[in-house]
């Protein structure tokens, strides 16, 4: 299995709503990516996890929340969002934080009304 | 700071070649990656360099200079599937940022027939 797999592909979620993406890999990748991605920009991260610790969050608000529940799942908790983070959603797997290429899954595509 | 540089658009015919440079400068350097985008899909990996010179993967190949701080991504042969973003990234090996990749924002291609 070479593959990061997302679900949804598509969600459309009120702001007053509580959802979450997941993501998981089964390669045996120790390093977990969260970026988001607006049309016509490239990806910015949102979250690294490192050996299932967070490791890196870019001053991402606290109405995005991450969870690793283990080595190969990847949560993203959203909760009272704003039509401004409506967005492609990517989750990304490498061998370790420092070291080899990143694996890209499918992307959730987000629409908040 | 990070600064990575690539044109925003390009145009091409079936059958030619294109070169997509990419500039960059950073903090920290280990490795550079380019990345192929459809439009609304997630990015998919093409090559990656660590090492100066020339990387050839089939119609693609990838080149790099760590003392100029520069890159290119060689297309042959173009086929109208080969319409897409092309995304430069460059790989941290710095601490906190340690494996973070900071992308360009993407050159999109055009091939007409």
């Amino acid at each position: 299995d070479t593959e990061v797999t997302q679900t949804p592909k598509h969600l459309v979620m009120g702001m007053t709503n509580k959802k979450s993406l997941k993501c998981e890999q089964h390669m045996g990748h120790r390093a977990m990516y969260w970026y988001k991605q607006k049309a016509k920009k490239p990806p910015e991260l949102m979250f690294v996890y490192s050996y299932e610790k967070l490791s890196i969050n870019e001053s991402v608000p606290s109405r995005f929340s991450p969870e690793c529940p283990n080595s190969s799942l990847l949560n993203l908790h959203l909760h009272a969002l704003q039509p401004e983070d409506s967005a492609l959603y990517l989750c990304a797997s490498s061998q370790s934080q420092g070291n080899y290429g990143y694996t890209f899954g499918s992307g959730t595509r987000l629409t908040v009304v | 700071g990070q600064n990575i540089d690539q044109p925003t658009e390009m145009t091409a015919t079936e059958g030619a070649i294109v070169q997509i440079n990419c500039t960059y400068q950073t903090s920290g350097f280990n490795g550079l990656f380019w990345y192929q985008q459809h439009a609304g899909e997630a990015p998919t990996f093409l090559s990656y360099n660590v090492l100066d010179g020339l990387e050839e993967k089939g119609r693609f190949s990838s080149f790099l200079s760590r003392s100029k701080g520069y890159s290119y991504l060689l297309l042959k042969e173009l086929q109208m599937k080969d319409s897409a973003s092309y995304l430069c990234a460059v790989r941290s090996d710095r601490g906190s940022t340690l494996g973070r990749l900071y992308f360009g924002r993407g050159t999109q291609l055009t091939v007409w027939p």
